[in-house]
């Protein structure tokens, strides 16, 4: 069983700054990690995964995470946010088997001030 | 184009009924997936389907059915057991050996 923990509800910023969203995760296998973007009353979108490899991995829209095995996180970066950044942002894990279901952490509601 | 659908967008139940949320997907998806989202809990998997004719519980599947005749559709039915239906709804799909999951836009459920 894999379990996500997402250590901020929200997270204010100014636009132009940098932001990093925290997710910790805890699993008794190998997994594949995901971030997914929410904005208002609308599915998720995937904005990157690791799988394996290299540990930073790119994403979409300039955002970025960093897989650290060692302190079980894959926390996710931009350098500099948009007003348009503004959406619940998501952290999961599945188990790397076939099949293996999605858990979810419960969510960072990024806000980007003017 | 390629996707899932969701429908309808926004539900109104009254307390006692059964109502069925729509989920089709023509992306040749073998498994589809119903998550429901409820603020500050993140997404918790109602019931799963990996091939046709078959389905597993989920986290959370009492006063939730769902049936899967066929590959492309997947309907969750939220009984009249549930609780407290009031949720936003998620339906996503899988392919076999795939690690991506897509998402349908959602339905709205309030109980009134």
């Amino acid at each position: 069983a894999q379990s996500v923990t997402q250590l901020d509800s929200q997270v204010p910023v100014f636009e132009e700054a940098p932001v990093e969203l925290r997710c910790n995760y805890s699993s008794s296998v190998s997994v594949y990690l995901f971030w997914y973007v929410q904005y208002p009353n609308q599915g998720l979108q995937l904005l990157l995964k690791y799988l394996s490899g290299s540990t930073l991995v790119k994403g979409i829209n300039g955002f970025e995470a960093e897989f650290n095995k060692s302190q079980t996180s894959f926390h996710l970066r931009k350098p500099s946010v948009h007003i348009s950044d503004t959406a619940e942002y998501f952290c999961a894990v599945s188990g790397v088997d076939a099949g293996n279901m999605l858990t979810f952490g419960g969510g960072t509601r990024l806000m980007v001030k003017p | 184009d390629g996707g899932i659908t969701q429908s309808p967008k926004y539900l109104f139940r009254k307390e006692g009924q059964n109502v069925t949320l729509s989920c089709e997907q023509n992306l040749n998806h073998d498994a589809m997936y119903w998550y429901r989202q409820d603020p500050g809990q993140g997404l918790r998997l109602i019931y799963y389907s990996q091939i046709v004719n078959d389905f597993q519980k989920g986290d959370i599947a009492e006063g939730y059915s769902v049936s899967r005749e066929k590959k492309e559709s997947f309907p969750l039915t939220v009984t009249s057991a549930q609780k407290n239906p009031t949720a936003f709804y998620l339906c996503a799909s899988r392919n076999r050996g795939s690690t991506e999951a897509f998402f349908g836009q959602g339905t709205r459920l309030t109980v009134v």
